[in-house]
């Protein structure tokens, strides 16, 4: 049982365009949501996290949207670069303990 | 800080052999993971710890073991290992500190091959 699915799998952008990554979860006890960015050959860092609280928080060019009702989640590239070129994977965790149920991933590329 | 270390970085390993994958942290971290991530996929967790002397399963714990004797170390063994375990391994750690974060810390991975 996959409890948090990401879309789509992969996608292309042109620099300076915007790239959007949804994800949906299950599970009504997770409260916190990271995105984590992975560069090839390297491990995931946290890029930026949001809690069911708020429903949009923004870190530079970067921005979470979160709905609560809709138990859904997304993340959105403003001004992609082709710097941004990496795998980024949503995640969920509960309150209790602190395990981290990760999405497939989307592979973006964005092209100069 | 180094963060999280991993060694080694690439191995290959025939069918039925067996290996410790090390896993050390210096952020003085309680939480400490390790995942499996394969091809176009999403990280599964294998095991946790939550501090040394305890550990616990993860989603896909079969044919793994691990160790927690200090809070630094959390090695990873793989038992006659088989085809299917053909992954990229990735150790995490994660600590409440003063600001109480749940980030978890990746280390760079070790990519084991399984002929």
């Amino acid at each position: 049982q996959q409890q948090v699915k990401q879309s789509p799998q992969s996608l292309i952008v042109q620099k300076g365009g915007i790239s959007i990554i949804n994800c949906a979860y299950e599970n009504t006890a997770f409260d916190y949501f990271p995105w984590y960015q992975q560069f090839p050959g390297k491990g995931p860092a946290l890029l930026i996290a949001i809690r069911p609280d708020v429903s949009e928080k923004k870190e530079g060019r970067f921005t979470i949207s979160f709905n609560k009702s809709a138990k859904q989640f997304s993340l959105h590239i403003m001004d992609s670069q082709p710097g941004d070129s990496a795998t980024y994977f949503c995640a969920a965790q509960k309150a209790a303990g602190n395990k981290l149920t990760f999405g497939g991933g989307t592979r973006v590329l964005v092209k100069p | 800080n180094a963060g999280v270390t991993q060694t080694p970085k690439f191995r290959i390993l025939k069918i039925g052999q067996s290996m410790t994958l090390q896993c050390t942290q210096d952020m003085n971290h309680n939480y400490m993971y390790w995942y499996r991530q394969d091809p176009g996929m999403g990280l599964k967790l294998i095991y946790y710890s939550v501090g040394a002397g305890i550990t616990d399963k993860g989603e896909v714990p079969n044919g793994y073991n691990v160790s927690r004797s200090t809070t630094e170390d959390f090695p990873l063994r793989l038992e006659l290992a088989a085809p299917s375990q053909t992954s990229v391994y990735f150790c995490a750690s994660s600590g409440y500190g003063a600001t109480m974060t749940d980030t978890q810390y990746f280390g760079p991975g070790t990519r084991l091959t399984v002929l």
